[in-house]
């Protein structure tokens, strides 16, 4: 079955710089890539997601990545602000079919 | 409803007793999920629902849990005889399901504390 490692397990910046969190994955036919944000207290909720059939996506100031030879990959947050404080989580699907998580980053914006 | 209902938001139990949890999906989402997040974790995946087919129960920690689910309808957790260590957040998603890469809607979850 699939299997998403995620990296770092914590990570923190300063306001207004760049976030990267990255994440692998082990089967080749997973073919949709969501990040999910839960803050404290709150349900995970979809922020980016990215097809494989596409190489990067944008969404203001974030930024998704993938590599389908390496299987794997990146958030990219630019611009970081307080409320980008939270834990993200990387999945990986094949046709919608049992979402596989990686364990999560917790992300700390310090002002 | 337009969102994932999950009931009761807060439940309070001591050791031995049973509990069920419910989880009303989006209309029309063919495949529900239930994830355990203990504090501070991830999303511990238990099981998964798709239309008519054998749910995949790969991630029940033990035969003291259970859930069903009729068609595409509503579905239940249920914990036999709780321990203390199945005090978490037990979190259902939908969406739309096999064929249909989309996103994954989650509820807002149901707090077990197990005295």
């Amino acid at each position: 079955g699939e299997n998403v490692e995620q990296h770092p397990s914590t990570l923190s910046v300063q306001e207004g710089d760049s976030a990267v969190i990255k994440c692998t994955y082990s089967d080749s036919a997973s073919n949709y890539f969501p990040w999910y944000k839960q803050e404290l207290g709150k349900r995970p909720q979809l922020i980016i997601d990215i097809r494989s059939n596409v190489g990067e996506k944008k969404d203001q100031r974030i930024a998704v990545t993938l590599n389908k030879t390496a299987k794997h990959f990146s958030l990219h947050i630019t611009e970081t602000q307080p409320e980008d404080s939270a834990v993200y989580f990387c999945a990986a699907t094949r046709y919608g079919q049992n979402f596989v998580f990686g364990p999560g980053t917790r992300l700390s914006v310090l002002p | 409803g337009a969102g994932v209902s999950q009931s009761p938001s807060n439940k309070v139990t001591e050791k031995g007793k049973d509990v069920e949890l419910r989880c009303d999906p989006i209309s029309g989402h063919t495949a529900l999920y239930w994830y355990r997040q203990r504090l501070g974790q991830g999303l511990e995946f238990l099981i998964y629902f798709q239309g008519n087919s054998a749910p995949d129960k790969s991630g029940l920690p033990s035969d003291r849990f259970s859930a069903e689910r009729t068609g595409e309808s509503v579905s239940t957790l249920t914990i036999q005889r709780t321990q203390q260590e199945d005090s978490a957040v037990y979190l259902c998603a939908s969406s739309r399901g096999q064929g249909n890469t989309g996103e994954l809607f989650f509820g807002e979850g149901s707090r077990l504390t197990v005295l």
